[in-house]
């Protein structure tokens, strides 16, 4: 099955640890994205990557950071430098930039 | 910054009638797409209108385009109990050099169909 995935579904983390959710997809999409998501509110940008090793920030990168090794996958680290870092995040991938997107079922943190 | 404001943000109907949903923007975009996102799932595309497009349709979905507007509409006809969800448009805006589109969504509209 094609698809796109993410983990863990739920995430607990302690104030000054850092955290990576994993985001992976196996339809051969160029271009994947990190959002996230507040209650009530829409999605809003946090990363995204168009081509294997490299990646731009997006309108909220700061206390993120990701990588991009592989096509098909695409890590997701929120770090002690994220000040508010409870939400649900979604991790997303299209053929390219522009096109239709894929999201995964999100994960959703917790700082407690 | 949030590119697309979409209007009502909250929508209550009965099955089988028809809910119309609205999306206001700001910039010149190359399209427009319309997503839904069910309680605390991922989001699932929709449908996708061009900027030189004015309408479009799939299954029970009607989309519309006014570009001297800067607005969207969508329909969904004969609504079912299925279809609550939240609704959101995302805007895909270019760069000035051409590069980077990326999309940009709206708060969204939180549709209930009551059986």
């Amino acid at each position: 099955d094609g698809g796109i995935t993410q983990s863990p579904k739920y995430l607990f983390r302690k104030e000054g640890q850092n955290v990576t959710l994993s985001c992976e997809q196996n339809l051969n999409h160029d271009a994947m994205y990190w959002y996230r998501q507040d209650p009530g509110q829409g999605l809003r940008l946090i990363y995204y990557s168009q081509i294997v090793n490299d990646f731009q920030k997006g309108d909220i990168a700061e206390g993120y950071s990701v990588s991009r090794e592989k096509k098909e996958s695409f890590p997701l680290t929120v770090t002690s430098a994220q000040k508010n870092p409870t939400a649900f995040y979604l991790c997303a991938s299209s053929i390219w930039e522009g096109n239709e997107q894929f999201f995964g079922p999100g994960t959703r943190l917790t700082v407690l | 910054s949030q590119q697309g404001e979409e209007d009502p943000q909250a929508l209550s109907i009965q099955e089988g009638e028809n809910a119309t949903m609205n999306c206001s923007y700001k910039t010149s975009i190359n399209n427009l797409q319309w997503y839904r996102q069910n309680s605390g799932r991922g989001l699932v595309h929709l449908i996708l209108i061009r900027s030189n497009e004015r309408e479009k349709h799939s299954g029970r979905l009607r989309v519309t385009l006014d570009t001297s507007k800067k607005s969207s509409s969508l329909l969904i006809t004969a609504s079912r109990a299925a279809d609550t969800a939240s609704y959101f448009c995302a805007t895909d805006e270019r760069g000035d050099t051409g590069a980077n589109s990326k999309l940009t969504f709206g708060k969204g509209i939180t549709l209930s169909v009551r059986p």
